[in-house]
């Protein structure tokens, strides 16, 4: 049992640049959500989903897209890399929304837009 | 590893203590509160949590205090250790059809040997 694992763990892109960020999870979750942690900050959320092949907006999701097309995996997509999108990047998922949300977060990927 | 933050603010606590770290959140609407622990390297990892009715609830070694009047939270950790040193993060979810969590800035937590 991996628990939520993603990939890569480290990239670097110029401004322009796409990329895709994979989350995986082996828990049978429903939800899973995508984070981002600035210096001093606390997480925010981008983009989240309720279940496969559906997905929703969050806090902060302009420049970012997401797909659930298998439940146990959630991509977010960078179009046009921008340095305001350096940033570490976190997933995570849970088996209900509300109440008794106890959010299971992956490792990170530390992205650097130059 | 990932690095959590480089600005944050710093609690100091000798090995032994027991440490308070605070938190206040933005919505009176909130129904629920989830601390979280964040190792260098590592995504948060949950504590513990408290709903809205409640203004306690102890855990092992930790207690979460809520105290709506003011929107202030709580996270007591007792006879801290070594392996408590991290950042701790609370966070709050909204009362309303989405399934968001908000979080804090957060605290680091530094345990003196």
């Amino acid at each position: 049992n991996a628990g939520v694992t993603q990939t890569p763990k480290f990239r670097v892109l110029k401004t322009g640049q796409s990329m895709t960020l994979l989350c995986a999870q082996d828990m049978n979750h429903e939800y899973m959500y995508w984070y981002r942690q600035d210096p001093g900050m606390g997480l925010r959320l981008i983009h989240y989903s309720v279940g496969e092949g559906t997905t929703a907006k969050g806090e902060v999701p302009d420049g970012y897209n997401v797909s659930r097309l298998k439940k146990q995996n959630f991509l977010l997509g960078l179009e046009s890399a921008a340095p305001s999108q350096t940033s570490v990047y976190f997933c995570a998922s849970s088996y209900y929304g509300r109440s008794y949300n106890e959010q299971f977060f992956g490792p990170g990927t530390r992205l650097t837009v130059l | 590893g990932e690095s959590v933050g480089l600005h944050l603010p710093t609690l100091s606590v000798q090995e032994g203590d027991n440490s308070i770290i605070n938190c206040a959140y933005s919505n009176s609407a909130s129904d629920y509160f989830i601390w979280y622990k964040q190792e260098s390297g590592k995504g948060p990892q949950f504590i513990i949590d408290i709903r809205s009715n409640m203004d306690k609830r102890q855990g092992q070694r930790v207690t979460v205090l809520l105290n709506k009047t003011v929107k202030h939270l709580s996270l007591q950790i007792a006879a801290t250790q070594p392996g408590d040193s991290a950042v701790y993060f609370c966070a709050e979810i909204l009362m309303d059809s989405s399934y968001k969590l908000i979080f804090g800035s957060g605290t680091r937590l530094l345990v003196r040997p």
